[in-house]
């Protein structure tokens, strides 16, 4: 079973908080993502990092920051929260192994913007 | 046109039928993912392959790289089998997602 945490598991908040959705992972993996779910749609990838101080944008624009100061740590910031941002936030983890390792998936922050 | 796409988009089945769900992309890979999605939101690794075939336990996976087609099968359906089955390609270091399959399992 994959040791990758997710806190909040829901969030409703107001127009304009700043907010910051924590993911954690205890496997030592190098590679982190961070995904985008619409209800029924696809996951889009928002952001992602292969390392400490490395962090990429994924092909979903995105108004959200992330940060990658610890290997188990990959914290996502919202500044300004939108409606717009209402959606499921997923986040995981694989191995720098190879290019196609198996990514093992949080359980996911459902956020609500009002 | 989606790069992924998964049919039936959703799908019913009485307990113990066989289940197939399919995958096809138009993309270059170098390995395709199944995953499962609970209604809860968490997602779950059921296999990645390359070639071939996989099984796990009531599951069997197979990929025809040169038709870029997979199938997901589920032998002897269960009602807690019910979940969204998400078919994923690993495409110049990224994995594309299809829109996923939901799947309802009724005793």
């Amino acid at each position: 079973e994959a040791d990758i945490y997710q806190t909040p598991r829901y969030l409703v908040i107001g127009t304009g908080k700043k907010i910051t959705l924590e993911c954690s992972q205890t496997m030592g993996h190098d590679k982190m993502y961070w995904y985008q779910q619409d209800p029924g749609m696809e996951l889009h990838l928002i952001h992602y990092s292969y390392g400490v101080n490395s962090t990429e944008k994924g092909d979903l624009s995105s108004e959200s920051t992330v940060s990658r100061i610890r290997t188990e740590h990959f914290p996502l910031t919202l500044e300004s929260a939108r409606p717009s941002h209402t959606s499921q936030y997923l986040c995981a983890s694989s191995d720098l192994a190879g290019r196609t390792d198996t990514q093992y998936f949080g359980p996911g922050t459902r956020l609500t913007v009002l | 046109k989606n790069e992924v796409e998964q049919s039936p988009q959703n799908l019913t089945a009485q307990e113990g039928e066989f289940i197939t769900i399919n995958c096809s992309y138009s993309v270059g890979i170098s390995a395709l993912h199944w995953l499962q999605q609970h209604p809860g939101g968490g997602i779950v690794s059921l296999f990645m392959l390359s070639s071939g075939k996989k099984k796990h336990g009531r599951l069997i996976a197979t990929i025809n790289i040169q038709e870029k087609h997979s199938s997901l099968h589920i032998t002897a359906s269960h009602p807690r089998d019910s979940a969204v089955y998400i078919c994923a390609v690993w495409a110049t270091d990224k994995l594309i997602f299809g829109t996923g399959t939901r799947l309802q399992v009724f005793p």
